[in-house]
């Protein structure tokens, strides 16, 4: 299983577009990336998936370049209600196991 | 659409006892996950079912963990007996199937063992 890497932590302002930045160097052929959201107190929300090139919703878009080494969750103006933490996964379409990191804090100032 | 259910929402225990999580996933849901979660860590995949069978506990503490899933649809994850380091927050997601798509997450159970 690819591990991840995420920032600890990032600050931003409201309507400021925030871009988390995932490194998964050994990515395999088969995994897919994914991007999960957490408030306090309440379980991890699926926010996005992809696997190469780009992909967006109604919420972020997730930027994946060729070699799929890394990913990059943007978030287009955010606002309060966004500070949470955003975890980074890989893994393969049918895989058995997920593995969350520790993920990334982001806190989102007035 | 109803979400994942669980329940209680807060448990204290003191440790050597016994406490059991309950989980309703969505309907129609094949696959269960139970989680848990470290403060300030993120979450740590314990056991997944498919329909009522085990797909990987490889990360359950078997001497002191379990779980089950009667008839595929609710689940129980029981500790007995607890240690203090089983202080966490208790996550059931479910999904549609087994396949690496979106997980759906109930709200936790948040455990702390005295």
């Amino acid at each position: 299983l690819a591990k991840t890497t995420q920032p600890i932590s990032m600050d931003s302002y409201e309507g400021q577009e925030v871009n988390i930045t995932c490194s998964h160097n050994n990515i395999a052929t088969n995994d897919y990336i994914t991007w999960y959201q957490q408030f306090p107190s309440q379980g991890p929300r699926f926010i996005i998936q992809g696997y190469k090139t780009k992909v967006t919703n109604e919420v972020a878009s997730l930027f994946i370049p060729a070699d799929r080494k890394s990913s990059t969750l943007s978030l287009p103006r955010v606002s309060l209600s966004d500070t949470a933490v955003y975890y980074c996964l890989v893994g393969e379409a049918g895989g058995f196991k997920t593995i969350f990191g520790a993920g990334t804090r982001l806190f989102v100032k007035a | 659409e109803a979400g994942v259910a669980q329940s209680p929402r807060y448990k204290i225990i003191e440790k050597r006892q016994s406490v059991a999580f309950w989980c309703n996933p969505i309907s129609g849901h094949a696959t269960l996950y139970w989680y848990q979660q470290i403060l300030g860590q993120g979450p740590k995949l314990l056991i997944q079912f498919q329909n009522n069978g085990v797909v990987d506990d490889s990360q359950l503490p078997k001497d002191r963990f379990s779980a089950e899933r009667l008839k595929g649809v609710d689940s129980t994850l029981k500790i007995q007996p607890a240690k203090l380091e089983d202080s966490a927050v208790y996550l059931c997601a479910s999904s549609l199937a087994l396949s690496y798509n979106e997980q759906f997450f109930g709200p936790g159970t948040r455990l702390t063992v005295l």
